[in-house]
C-alpha cells in the first residue's frame, strides 16, 4: 500500500462548479499536509497547508483534514479553466527528516 | 533572490559520466531538499540539509549519488558514472523551518537531467 494515495483521474468538472479532490495517508501520526498544484511541465506550487482537523478556506479553496479517517481533501469552488492541473497531496510524518511524501497527483480539467 | 533557482534547466550528458546540479534556495531559508519526479508521479525524496548539515541522505538510491551544501546556501547534487536509468527531473525545495512540523516547502523549476 503507498503511503499516500490519491485517484490520479482525470477529473473532470464544469466550469463554475466545485471540483474535489480526495487522497488518503496510511501513517497515522502524519502531522503535516499540503496540497500543492502542478502544471504541466512546470514546478510544484503549494496553496494550501493544512495541520489540524477540520476545514481551512483561502479564497476558492478549502482544505479538509480527518485524522481519524486518515483523510484530507481539496475543494475548488467556482472552478475555472486556469485550475486545470494535476493537484499533488503531500504529507510529512513525525519523526522522520520533514521530506514530504507525495501521492501520484490528481488531473483536474475544468471544462468552458 | 524570490525564488528557488536551479541550474542547469536541462542537462544532456552520455552514460558514464559525472553530471552536477545545482540549487540556490529562497535566501533565508535554512532547509533545502533534493526530489525526483518522474513523469505521472509525485517527486520523490532524495535528501535534506539543514543549514550545511546533511540531516537525511536515505532517499539516494545508490552511492553514485552524493550532495553537499558547504555554506549552508547553495547546494549541488552530484552523480556520478551516470546510467539512464537516472533521467529524471531533478527537482530542489527550500523551507524557512529548522524544527517542528511546520514545514512549507516551496521548489525550484528543476533540471531535467537526460542520460543518453
Amino acid at each position: 500500500q503507498k503511503e499516500v494515495e490519491q485517484n490520479s483521474g482525470p477529473l473532470s468538472v464544469p466550469e463554475g462548479a466545485i471540483a474535489s479532490l480526495n487522497c488518503t495517508y496510511s501513517d497515522r501520526v502524519s502531522q503535516s499536509f499540503f496540497w500543492y498544484r502542478q502544471y504541466s511541465g512546470k514546478s510544484p506550487e503549494l496553496i494550501m497547508s493544512i495541520y489540524s482537523n477540520g476545514d481551512k478556506e483561502d479564497g476558492r479553496f478549502t482544505a479538509q483534514l480527518n485524522k481519524a479517517s486518515q483523510y484530507v481533501s481539496l475543494l475548488i469552488r467556482d472552478s475555472q479553466p486556469s485550475d486545470s492541473a494535476t493537484y499533488l497531496c503531500a504529507v510529512v510524518n513525525t519523526g522522520s527528516a520533514r521530506q514530504l511524501t507525495f501521492g501520484s497527483g490528481t488531473q483536474l480539467t475544468v471544462l468552458p | 533572490g524570490a525564488g528557488v533557482s536551479q541550474s542547469p534547466r536541462y542537462k544532456v550528458t552520455k552514460r558514464g559520466q559525472d553530471v552536477a546540479l545545482r540549487c540556490d534556495p529562497i535566501s533565508g531559508h535554512v532547509s533545502l531538499y533534493w526530489y525526483r519526479q518522474a513523469l505521472g508521479q509525485g517527486p520523490e525524496f532524495l535528501t535534506y540539509f539543514n543549514y550545511e548539515a546533511q540531516q537525511d541522505k536515505s532517499g539516494l538510491p545508490n552511492d553514485r549519488f552524493s550532495a553537499e551544501r558547504p555554506e549552508g546556501s547553495i547546494s549541488t547534487l552530484t552523480i556520478q558514472r551516470t546510467e539512464q536509468r537516472d533521467s529524471a527531473m531533478y527537482r530542489c525545495a527550500s523551507s524557512l523551518a529548522t524544527s517542528g512540523s511546520y514545514n512549507e516547502q516551496f521548489f525550484g523549476p528543476g533540471t531535467r537531467l537526460t542520460v543518453l
